[in-house]
Formats: structure tokens, sequence, C-alpha cells
């Protein structure tokens, strides 16, 4: 069975400054998918960025990249120049190739410091 | 165009009450999922849908739970004789044809009180 694993609970960040967010994940799939997405307190989940497998480039976005290790089954999330709206649950998720459900990990409370 | 849309955004239900959840998703979308976000915990996926056919149900927690899509459209999830452990914040999600390539677009959430 697949499992995501976000170890940092909470972290912070002073505005303007980058932070990178920890996820690990287990598959014996080669073919999968793996996503960050923003649970502000609203609670609407928003997706962040997203990385296919079987891509070696890194995806980004904006001030949003990931640093994806497919050995090391490690897919992490960098925040650049954070703003205080960046504030929020970040939670890490993956696909499998041929399943239909996401499956997250338990998150990281992101606090931001003006 | 609108997002996913989900009703109520709050619900109190006496322990032994049966309750009922909506989820509208974008139009169009073929897929639909119900995902459970208990308190500080990631969500956890509890059935899926594409159209009206219920394709997988296996993180339904108890026969309790059932949930049902019958025109491919609106889903609504039932809870019957709700107890304490069900309260959380029920998500609804969906995707345009729920290929393992597309992004899953979230409702804003029921969260629940089972008192």
């Amino acid at each position: 069975a697949q499992t995501v694993t976000q170890s940092q609970p909470e972290m912070s960040v002073q505005e303007a400054e980058t932070v990178t967010l920890s996820c690990t994940y287990d598959t014996s799939e080669s073919d999968y998918y793996l996503f960050w997405y923003k649970q502000p307190p609203s609670r609407q989940m928003i997706l962040v960025i997203r990385q296919e497998a079987y891509k070696q480039q890194n995806a980004t976005e904006n001030r949003f990249s990931v640093n994806f290790q497919k050995a090391a089954k490690s897919f992490s999330l960098k925040i650049s120049d954070s703003q205080l709206g960046d504030a929020a649950m970040y939670f890490c998720a993956f696909l499998g190739g041929s399943q239909g459900n996401l499956i997250f990990g338990k998150g990281t409370k992101l606090s931001v410091k003006p | 165009g609108a997002g996913v849309s989900q009703s109520p955004r709050y619900k109190v239900a006496k322990r032994g009450q049966d309750v009922a959840l909506r989820c509208d998703p974008i139009s169009g979308h073929v897929s639909l999922f119900w995902y459970q976000q208990a308190l500080g915990q990631g969500p956890e996926f509890l059935t899926y849908f594409q159209n009206e056919a219920q394709l997988d149900k296996s993180g339904l927690p108890s026969d309790r739970f059932f949930a049902e899509r019958p025109e491919g459209s609106v889903s609504t999830l039932k809870i019957q004789r709700t107890q304490q452990e069900d309260s959380a914040v029920y998500l609804c999600a969906s995707s345009p044809s729920g290929g393992p390539r597309e992004t899953q677009y979230f409702g804003p959430g029921t969260r629940l009180l089972v008192l």
C-alpha cells in the first residue's frame, strides 16, 4: 500500500524568505503523480503544484517549486519570497497510475511572520 | 465558472441521527470523490464515482455510510445512525474524466459535528 509522510507538523518562515516543506512516500509503482495542495483556514483545498513521476524535470509554478528525487521517494516543496497569504496547511498527495483517489500526508502547518 | 459546491457547510447532529451531505461538482466533470478529514489529519478517501457508477467504495468506514450519484452529477453522502467518531470535515472533489493524470478540484467541505 502506498503511504505519504510529512515529517514536519509545523513550520514557520519570515515574510520574503524561503521555506522548504518535506514529503516522502512509499510505492512499488513506477507510474504515478505527486501533488502539493494548500488548505487555508477557509478549508477549500487548492492545488499548488503537481509532478508526473516520469518527468525528470522538477515542476515550477511561480514562487513554488519542487525537488523531486524519485530514487529517494522524496518530493519537497520550496516556497520562495514567502507572503502572508501563503500561511495555510500544506498537504502532499500521491496518485497511482492505475488508481483514482489521492493519498494524503498528515499535512504541515505553515506560518508566515511579518 | 463555478467550482465544486457543498451543502450544508456546517451540520450538527445528535448521536443516532441520519445526515445527508450534498456535493455539486463542476459542471461536466465525470468523476467525483468523497474524502473524510478528521481534525488535524489529511483527507482520507471514502468513495469514487465515474458518472453514476460507484467504482470504488473501499474507503467507506462502515455500512452506515452510503453514497449515491443517480444522474451522474450531484452526489449525496448519507450517514445513518451517526456516531461521535463520524465528526469530521467531509470533502468532495471532482475531475473532468477521472483519469489518473487529472487534477481533482475540491469543494469547501461540510463540517459535521456529532454530539
